[in-house]
């Protein structure tokens, strides 16, 4: 069984469009995270939800909103996607001592 | 301000040797450290982590790290590399705040 699911692998998009990405985890956990991977691999924070409550919000652009139906699931939808939104974006889900179990990624191009 | 510095960008190691990945971080309280392996396209997997006790912990794949408080690192270490390890590594470090901070990355190419 795959730990953290993320759909769609890919996404491909044009400017101005609006897009989600749906996560789900089957671990148990209580926090999840979104994390943007830019193309020099460097990985930030964007959010991070306990118990489908919103704990850490990384100066986001509020065309990102995050939302989390249940402490298993954990979306995120982008409104008016630009150029610079191109990146990975992996959701994770937080084990007992800080240790994060990530998804295998959301390759996002805008055109 | 909490900071996870990996001073090698890329590292090249043939097949069969030795490997060891830098990995320094600034914290201001007792850490908790993760080195973390990306292959090509695919997500992060936890290759091992560090919360408290033995300073020398074993991972999967046949890495082990040191904490070495006094330096403030977490080097990774692997005695035989296997051509399969080539990947990106990252180290990162958290604690109660539930924050990762990661490090830039350092690129593994194996030779033949």
């Amino acid at each position: 069984d795959t730990a953290v699911s993320q759909t769609p692998k890919y996404l491909v998009t044009q400017m101005g469009n609006d897009k989600s990405i749906k996560c789900e985890q089957n671990l148990g956990h209580d926090t999840m995270y979104w994390y943007k991977q830019d193309s020099k691999k460097f990985l930030k924070i964007m959010f991070s939800y306990n118990n489908k409550e919103l704990i850490i919000n990384e100066t986001v652009p509020n065309r990102f909103s995050p939302k989390s139906p249940d402490k298993a699931h954990l979306n995120l939808h982008i409104n008016s996607l630009e150029l610079g939104d191109s990146a990975v974006y992996f959701c994770a889900s937080e084990g007992r001592y800080n240790e994060q179990f990530f998804g295998p990624g959301t390759r996002l191009t805008v055109l | 301000a909490q900071s996870v510095t990996q001073p090698d960008i890329h590292i090249t190691v043939s097949e069969g040797a030795s490997l060891e990945l830098r990995c320094n971080y600034s914290y201001g309280a007792t850490p908790y450290l993760f080195w973390y392996v990306q292959s090509p396209g695919q997500g992060l997997q936890l290759l091992l982590k560090y919360f408290s006790g033995d300073t020398l912990v074993q991972g999967i794949k046949g890495f082990e790290a040191e904490f070495k408080r006094s330096q403030s690192s977490f080097n990774l270490r692997k005695p035989s590399v296997h051509w399969s390890d080539a990947a990106e590594y990252f180290c990162a470090v958290g604690g109660n705040t539930g924050k990762l901070i990661f490090g830039q990355g350092t690129t593994l190419q194996v030779k033949p």
